[in-house]
């Protein structure tokens, strides 16, 4: 398996732009994790799904995020409209339901400038 | 609610020797799972060990073992011959199990470095 994939690897955009971050978990697991991760807050858990269905997003941070999972093999977190703060590094994860451990993707560094 | 708390924000080690890597954490619940990851300077997130609580024997996985005490919420990370290839940033982790399955709740992290 290819593991958990991740597009934009890195993504730099002006401040006011939409900004989608994309994610393919890994084919067979029914729980999906979006972090973001930053010097000060270390990995803050935005929001995850269980089946394709959100089961907590009160780590997203104001309506500017938006994260959807329209089928078991995609996810988008989308910021619109984006801003400096950010800035950060967003990773998202996968996992069976039975074995717990969350598989992560290589992150998507992004830069607001 | 979970919390995770890493003491060490940095620890060093000697090649060849042996670090112990400290973890606590608090919840109410009785079925859950802890997890080991390890982030190099390359960022991605690798599992090292995981340990269910049930299970009263302690994890190992090769140099890597945890000594998990339930009673006092602890997990801390043993790694011994501590290699070049150690160094990196170390998360302790938990998530609830059972019919409440959810959320992965991490610590802080301690970076650790290893000197030649």
């Amino acid at each position: 398996d290819a593991g958990v994939i991740q597009s934009p690897r890195h993504e730099v955009t002006e401040m006011g732009q939409e900004v989608t971050l994309r994610c393919k978990p890994i084919s067979g697991h029914n729980s999906l994790f979006w972090y973001r991760q930053t010097m000060m807050r270390g990995l803050e858990l935005l929001i995850y799904f269980n089946n394709n269905v959100p089961i907590d997003d009160s780590g997203m941070p104001e309506d500017r995020f938006s994260a959807k999972m329209p089928n078991a093999s995609f996810s988008t977190l989308k910021i619109q409209p984006s801003e400096p703060r950010d800035s950060a590094v967003y990773f998202c994860a996968s996992s069976l339901w039975e074995n717990t451990e969350a598989f992560f993707g290589q992150g998507t560094r992004l830069t607001v400038v | 609610a979970q919390t995770v708390t890493q003491s060490q924000p940095e620890m060093s080690v000697q090649e060849a020797e042996t670090v112990t890597l400290s973890c606590t954490y608090d919840t109410s619940e009785s079925d859950y799972y802890l997890f080991w990851y390890k982030q190099p300077p390359s960022r991605q997130m690798i599992l090292v060990i995981r340990q269910e609580a049930y299970k009263q024997q302690n994890a190992t996985e090769n140099r890597f073992s945890v000594n998990f005490q339930k009673a006092a919420k602890s997990f801390s990370l043993k790694i011994s011959d501590s290699q070049l290839g150690d160094a990196a940033m170390y998360f302790c982790a938990y998530r609830t199990g059972g019919s409440t399955l959810g959320r992965l709740y991490f610590g802080r992290g301690t970076q650790l470095t290893v000197w030649p």
